[in-house]
């Protein structure tokens, strides 16, 4: 079964300092998505991507958050300069329109830690 | 309005018993309404779904009951199994102002331990 992988499985990095996820999402989808988790709390989405654009973002998403699709596989989250509270698993996420609203695929996500 | 909101928070349900989580939306624009599996240290899973236009979808040990008026949702898990102890979590599908991409708005998640 196709699969989203996310790259790495857990980074450690210190305040201030950027950080880049990375993601493959299924190659057949075309939208693109992260999501976040706060540990012990829901999963709050962050930005779609389609058509190589941002399509939607949420609150969350401010200036320090950018995302690419720097060649046809991969799907990137950049953090400028992190937070202590940006630390939370980072989850990667890709649909496909054809098969209808159950199309999303999550990976296993990046647990980002900033100390 | 784009909550949705989920109980309990934990729930302790002994083999073979049945397992209740419910959920409730406000926005009527939702118009998919899955649950998710996450184990430790892993994705959120798409274990069942249901549109508003059925009252219940059943998948093996799965069920999924809907009241549209009520605007409630809730997943029965029947014969609950120690393998089924994970975080289930509600979520209500909508498409974007733009058209395009789908936004999943998730519940506050449901632990739940299946004692042997």
């Amino acid at each position: 079964e196709p699969e989203v992988t996310q790259t790495p499985s857990h980074q450690v990095t210190q305040m201030g300092q950027e950080v880049i996820l990375r993601c493959v999402p299924i190659s057949n989808h075309l939208y693109f998505y992260w999501y976040r988790q706060i540990l012990g709390q829901k999963v709050e989405f962050l930005v779609s991507f389609y058509n190589n654009e941002i399509s939607e973002k949420s609150e969350i998403f401010d200036d320090q958050f950018s995302v690419e699709r720097p060649d046809g596989s991969n799907f990137t989250l950049k953090i400028r300069s992190t937070k202590l509270e940006d630390s939370a698993m980072y989850f990667c996420a890709s649909s496909d329109p054809g098969q209808g609203a159950g199309g999303y695929t999550f990976g296993s996500g990046t647990r980002l830690t900033v100390v | 309005q784009q909550q949705v909101k989920q109980s309990p928070q934990s729930l302790i349900v002994q083999k073979g018993g049945i397992s209740i989580i419910n959920c409730a939306y406000e926005n009527t624009a939702f118009d998919y309404f899955p649950w998710y599996q996450q184990f430790p240290g892993k994705g959120p899973a798409l274990l069942i779904a249901i549109r508003p236009d059925v009252s219940e979808k059943k998948e093996g040990r799965f069920t999924i009951s809907f009241n549209k008026s009520a605007k409630q949702f809730s997943l029965h898990i029947m014969d609950s199994q120690p393998g089924d102890s994970a975080t289930y979590f509600c979520a209500a599908s909508r498409f974007f102002s733009s058209g395009s991409a789908r936004q999943l708005t998730f519940g506050s998640g449901t632990q739940l331990t299946v004692l042997p």
